[in-house]
C-alpha cells in the first residue's frame, strides 16, 4: 500500500516568516494530495489540495507544489501569523479507492 | 456547509465494555470513514463505507466493527474495549461514490478506556 512520510514533525517560525512542510509518497498511482489543518480540540480541516495533473496551486498565503517524478509534495505558508499555529497533515490518495494515506503530522508554532 | 457530527466529544469506558461511537453527516455523502489518531502516528484508517450496509476494512480493523444502516449515519463499535484503544477517533465523509474527493471531518471523540 501507499506510504506517506512527512517532515518535520515540529516547526517553529517567527511571525511573518515562511513555513515549509514536506511529504513524500511511495505509490506512483497516487494522484490526489490534500493538506489538512487541525487546531486544538477540532477535527482536521482541508486547507488546500492538488491533483497530479497540476504542479503548483496557490490560495492567498498558502501554496502547494507537487513533483511527480520525485514523488514529493510540499506546503508553503508565507507571512505566517499566530493563527497559523496548528498541526498540519498531508495525505495521498489513488483515485479509484478514495482511501487517504496520511502523513504523521507537523506541529507548527508561529511565535509572535 | 458540510457538517459531520460525532455523538460525544469525550468518553470514558472500562475495559471489556461495549462502546458505540456515532457519526452523522448532513450532506448526503456516499463515503464515510472512521480513523483513529495517535501522537506520532497520524491518522490511521479503521473502516470505511461506500454505501448503506457496505463496509470495508482499513489498515487497523482489529478489535473494531462498524454499522451503516442509513446513508447519513456510520457507527464504530468496540466489542470489548481495551486500554490500547484509548485514542482520538475521527469520523469523515466525502461526496463521491468513487474517485478521490475531499474528506470532511467531524470534531473527534476522545475515548479513554480504564
Amino acid at each position: 500500500g501507499e506510504n506517506v512520510e512527512q517532515h518535520p514533525s515540529t516547526l517553529s517560525v517567527q511571525e511573518g516568516d515562511s513555513a515549509v512542510i514536506k511529504c513524500t509518497y511511495s505509490d506512483s498511482a497516487s494522484n490526489y494530495f490534500p493538506w489538512y489543518k487541525q487546531e486544538l480540540g477540532k477535527g482536521p480541516q482541508l486547507i488546500i489540495d492538488i491533483r497530479s495533473n497540476v504542479g503548483e496551486k496557490k490560495d492567498q498565503r498558502i501554496a502547494v507544489t507537487l513533483n511527480k517524478t520525485a514523488k514529493h509534495f510540499s506546503l508553503h505558508i508565507t507571512e505566517t501569523q499566530p493563527e497559523d499555529s496548528a498541526v498540519y497533515f498531508c495525505a495521498a490518495s489513488i483515485n479509484t479507492g478514495n482511501q487517504f494515506y496520511f502523513g504523521t503530522g507537523t506541529s507548527l508554532t508561529v511565535i509572535p | 456547509d458540510v457538517k459531520v457530527t460525532q455523538s460525544s466529544r469525550y468518553l470514558v469506558k472500562r475495559t471489556g465494555e461495549k462502546v458505540f461511537l456515532e457519526c452523522v453527516q448532513d450532506m448526503d455523502h456516499e463515503n464515510m470513514f472512521w480513523y483513529r489518531q495517535d501522537p506520532g502516528l497520524g491518522l490511521r484508517l479503521i473502516y470505511f463505507s461506500y454505501d448503506v450496509k457496505m463496509k470495508e476494512k482499513g489498515d487497523i480493523p482489529e478489535g473494531y466493527s462498524v454499522s451503516r444502516e442509513k446513508k447519513e449515519r456510520f457507527s464504530l463499535i468496540l466489542e470489548s474495549a481495551s486500554t490500547n484503544q484509548t485514542s482520538m477517533y475521527l469520523c469523515a465523509s466525502s461526496p463521491s461514490g468513487r474517485g478521490a474527493d475531499t474528506q470532511y471531518f467531524g470534531p473527534g471523540t476522545r475515548l479513554t478506556v480504564l
